[in-house]
């Protein structure tokens, strides 16, 4: 069965300590994988796309990689404004663009 | 400016009755998707659209129905037939070309009671 696994389900953080966060998947034929994310009570925000092993994608103090069994979003030095949820998605052949998501991980970046 | 639109944000009913919810965008994107999110879990497909005219049950269809008469439009209507109906509900659309990327609209929140 097609799965994705986001750990931790949520993370404190002091304003400054970086940390990584986790996707592993166990799915047929990725065709590719995403991360988002979600301020409460608002709908996902598009952050990367990833297509394949070795590939790295960086946005300010974010930075995804992937490798055949999983994805990392590293925060380096976060701040207040990065507490959010962090989704996770991974696209897989199937005749559509079908989205299989992770239940996400809490981040909170305490001053 | 272009995006994609839900209303309302907030939505409340009564058990029993039916409710429909908006899906509006300006992008020009061909394939539209209504997707459940719970606490704890991870979205969920509802429907999906990838042209005018035709649409797909995701995996939990049931309770559900939507039509797409327009490109711009994808609503969704929740029936009184599904069991769980309260919880946050987001829209999503494929750009043109693009490979499985979805971009989502605001959300909107049922209350049932």
């Amino acid at each position: 069965e097609d799965q994705v696994t986001q750990s931790p389900e949520a993370l404190r953080l002091q304003e400054g300590e970086s940390s990584s966060l986790n996707c592993s998947y166990t799915v047929s034929g990725l065709r590719g994988l995403f991360w988002y994310r979600q301020d409460p009570g608002k709908g996902p925000e598009f952050l990367f796309t990833l297509y394949s092993a070795g590939e790295e994608k960086e946005k300010e103090r974010l930075k995804a990689t992937l490798t055949k069994k999983e994805s990392f979003l590293h925060i380096t030095a976060p701040k207040p404004e990065d507490s959010a949820t962090y989704l996770c998605a991974v696209a897989i052949s199937g005749g559509y663009n079908k989205l299989i998501f992770g239940a996400g991980t809490r981040l909170a970046v305490h001053p | 400016d272009g995006g994609i639109t839900q209303s309302p944000k907030y939505l409340f009913r009564k058990e029993g009755q039916n409710v429909t919810l908006s899906c509006e965008q300006n992008l020009n994107h061909d394939a539209m998707y209504w997707y459940r999110q719970d606490p704890g879990q991870g979205l969920r497909l509802i429907y999906y659209s990838q042209i005018v005219n035709d649409f797909q049950k995701g995996d939990i269809a049931e309770g559900y129905s939507v039509s797409r008469e327009k490109k711009e439009s994808f609503p969704l209507t929740v029936t009184s037939a599904q069991k769980n109906p309260t919880a946050f509900y987001l829209c999503a659309s494929t750009p043109t070309g693009a490979h499985y990327e979805q971009y989502f609209g605001p959300g909107t929140r049922l209350t049932v009671t």
